[in-house]
């Protein structure tokens, strides 16, 4: 099965918002609400900050939001902040019980 | 707190096998599923199976079938992620990750990572 398909980069200015799309297909994205979304630094385990699709961990700011229409998931963070800096990637369920992420979303704060 | 902690950094030459260990705290070792990932460098993420401690049952990427075993030790809260016949293109840093909320994706926490390194 193919990666889930991320934009390679998007950017932003601090204050603004920015939305960071993840496309599968009818057999996993949009079959299951089981995306998630994970934040990554450079040298550091991924952390994840969305999971089933809309749903926000303890601890991590009300700035990051998840939807999904169809075979199409969305990470949205407000507000902008330098320390948003980082690399982003979404999972989903498939129907043979495996995972597939996506390629990747660097974020550039301006 | 609820902890991962992995082995340290593996160098091995093609062909050969490596064994990453995860041990878990601060939770109740059996109650969550863990799941392994790996990062070849400069890479994303790439999903590679996942083991239920409780009853050892796993499920695997079809990419790693017959290269992958992963198995548990309850007496130690420690699980095993062994990878066989490598190849180069096996450097990569891996991750294991626990299940925080059951049948979600919720990976929270992650290990550190292990740098396993392939090169004759």
């Amino acid at each position: 099965q193919s990666a889930l398909t991320q934009p390679a980069s998007v950017s932003g200015s601090p204050g603004q918002s920015i939305t960071i799309s993840c496309t599968g297909t009818s057999s996993d994205v949009g079959l299951y609400d089981s995306v998630s979304w994970y934040q990554q630094y450079p040298g550091k385990a991924p952390k994840v900050m969305i999971y089933d699709v809309n749903k926000r961990p303890s601890g991590i700011s009300n700035r990051f939001s998840g939807s999904k229409s169809d075979n199409t998931a969305s990470l949205t963070i407000s507000g902008l902040q330098a320390e948003d800096e980082a690399d982003y990637f979404c999972s989903s369920y498939t129907p043979s019980s495996t995972l597939l992420f996506g390629g990747g979303t660097k974020l550039t704060v301006l | 707190q609820v902890q991962l902690v992995q082995s340290g950094a593996e160098v091995k030459k093609p062909g050969a096998s490596v064994k990453v260990s995860c041990k878990a705290s601060g939770y109740t070792f059996t109650g969550d599923y863990i799941h392994w990932v790996r990062q070849a460098p400069g890479q994303g993420l790439e999903w590679m199976g996942r083991i239920n401690p409780n009853s050892g049952g796993t499920g695997y990427a079809q990419k790693f079938q017959g290269r992958v075993t992963m198995t548990r030790d309850t007496s130690t809260s420690t699980v095993y992620m062994e990878l066989s016949s490598l190849r180069s293109d096996d450097t990569a840093v891996y991750y294991c990750a626990r299940v925080a909320v059951a049948g979600t994706l919720r990976f929270d926490p992650w290990g550190q990572g292990t740098l396993v390194s392939v090169s004759s």
